[in-house]
């Protein structure tokens, strides 16, 4: 159980377009849902945290412009990448939480690779 | 914010041997949480221990939050074992969010 998908798996864009990553609970249903970023040997960050029918909070430092997140229903969020550029290249890896089963407990996307070129 | 500093923080051992790694935190945490991250990217869920110890086959795991750390053992490695090993906390006041550690990149050879 606690299976979280994420689509596509890599996406190569050019520099000013935008690039849609889904992110999906299969199996359970998700209040809230986590959007990270890893650069290569890095550890992960927290862009931004989504409820359900709710604006998503981002945290310090990241464009909310830049980075639109939606979350319609319970079983899906998405994130929108924005006129992207070469810097905006990264790991972006989904996260949903089972609140009020296991207290906060996240299970994690298989990530999306977006490369701008 | 919360510091949560992991160490080593790159380990080499040969197959069958064990390791110890450990995460230091500077604040009360609600939640615990230890991953391995694969050579594919893929975060996968070791164990959720914000106080006590637990058990898991060739890993276990022990958080002893009044001191502020947690270990994750790992027994007998094998070459699957590779990957990044990262902790995450929630600290208190903080709702559910995580704050991942620097990791622990760990390399099982033959």
């Amino acid at each position: 159980g606690a299976v979280v998908s994420q689509h596509p798996s890599w996406v190569i864009c050019k520099s000013g377009t935008s690039v849609k990553i889904e992110c999906r609970s299969l199996d359970f249903q998700a209040t809230t849902m986590f959007w990270y970023r890893q650069f290569p040997k890095q550890s992960l960050m927290l862009m931004a945290t989504s409820n359900e029918g709710s604006k998503a909070t981002y945290e310090q430092g990241v464009e909310k412009d830049k980075f639109l997140i939606n979350h319609a229903s319970l079983t899906l969020s998405t994130l929108t990448v924005t006129s992207a550029h070469p810097e905006d290249s990264s790991f972006y890896i989904c996260s949903a939480s089972l609140a009020g089963r296991v207290h906060y407990e996240q299970y994690f996307g298989p990530g999306t690779r977006l490369t701008v070129t | 914010g919360i510091q949560v500093e992991q160490s080593p923080p790159d380990l080499i051992l040969q197959e069958g041997a064990n390791s110890t790694l450990r995460c230091n935190f500077s604040d009360s945490v609600n939640n615990l949480q230890w991953f391995h991250q694969n050579p594919w990217g893929q975060l996968i869920n070791l164990f959720y221990i914000p106080s006590g110890t637990k058990q898991n086959g060739r890993l276990s795991a022990t958080t002893v939050a009044t001191e502020r750390y947690s270990l994750l053992y790992i027994s007998s490695s094998q070459t699957t074992d590779s990957g990044v090993y990262f902790c995450a906390v929630v600290y208190t006041g903080t709702a559910s969010k995580l704050t991942f550690g620097t990791g622990t990149r760990l390399q099982v050879t033959l």
